[in-house]
């Protein structure tokens, strides 16, 4: 099994950017695809972003996705900041032995 | 309009069996993996397990495998999370989500439902 590594908590100012790290402790980032989700507190969670970069509709482009192999790591980069971006994100990929691995999630908070 | 409309709220005792249920519309239910993720108060999300509704194949997280049972019933578009013996730990909120088969993404989440287990 492996396991995605994100922080617990990232802050930034309204109209700031921030990066949210996803690290995969084993097997390659870049092997499978990986989504990003967005939870309010008390709703339930949204994709923001899924195969590594794209954005469902609806989405603004303010939110982009990256992989960086070198890091084994995947980044939710957020420009422009909103105070109604302030959520908890999840980061999810998988294999073909792990169907479904969540990150354990970062709290942002725009101040 | 695809939606995943979930059962309400439960409240339980140690011991006691329950069964919860995630229904699904405006989508060929049959088509596409369900998954169930567990979120205990203030924590992260889990996957507990995902079942394919058109042949119900199933897996579970290892982490959850002996806990719960997954199923579903194509006949009425629903799919299902069960426990023969709650515990207090099982208190939580319980999401079913659609897995969309070509990008894996979950794109649709039901509303959640929150059980509370407790003497």
């Amino acid at each position: 099994n492996f396991m995605l590594t994100q922080p617990h908590s990232v802050s930034e100012s309204p109209g700031k950017t921030v990066t949210i790290s996803c690290t995969r402790s084993s097997g390659s980032i870049a092997s499978n695809y990986v989504q990003w989700y967005q939870q309010r507190p008390g709703s339930a969670p949204t994709t923001v972003l899924y195969e590594d970069d794209q954005r469902p509709s609806g989405v603004p482009d303010r939110f982009s996705g990256s992989i960086d192999s070198s890091s084994n790591s995947a980044s939710l980069t957020i420009s422009g900041l909103k105070t109604e971006d302030e959520a908890d994100y999840y980061c999810q990929s998988y294999d073909s032995d792990n169907p479904v691995v969540f990150g354990g999630g970062t709290k942002l908070t725009v101040l | 309009e695809v939606q995943l409309v979930q059962s309400g709220a439960e409240v339980k005792k140690p011991g006691e069996s329950l069964k919860i249920s995630c229904k699904g519309s405006g989508y060929d239910f049959t088509t596409y993996w369900i998954g169930w993720v567990r979120q205990m108060p203030g924590k992260g999300l889990e996957w507990m397990g995902i079942i394919y509704p058109g042949d119900s194949d199933t897996r579970y997280s290892p982490s959850f495998q002996g806990q719960v049972t997954i199923s579903a019933d194509k006949s009425i578009s629903t799919a299902y999370l069960q426990w023969s013996s709650l515990k207090a730990s099982d208190t939580a909120m319980y999401y079913c989500a659609r897995r969309e088969g070509v990008t894996l993404n979950f794109d649709f989440w039901g509303q959640g439902a929150l059980v509370t287990v407790s003497s």
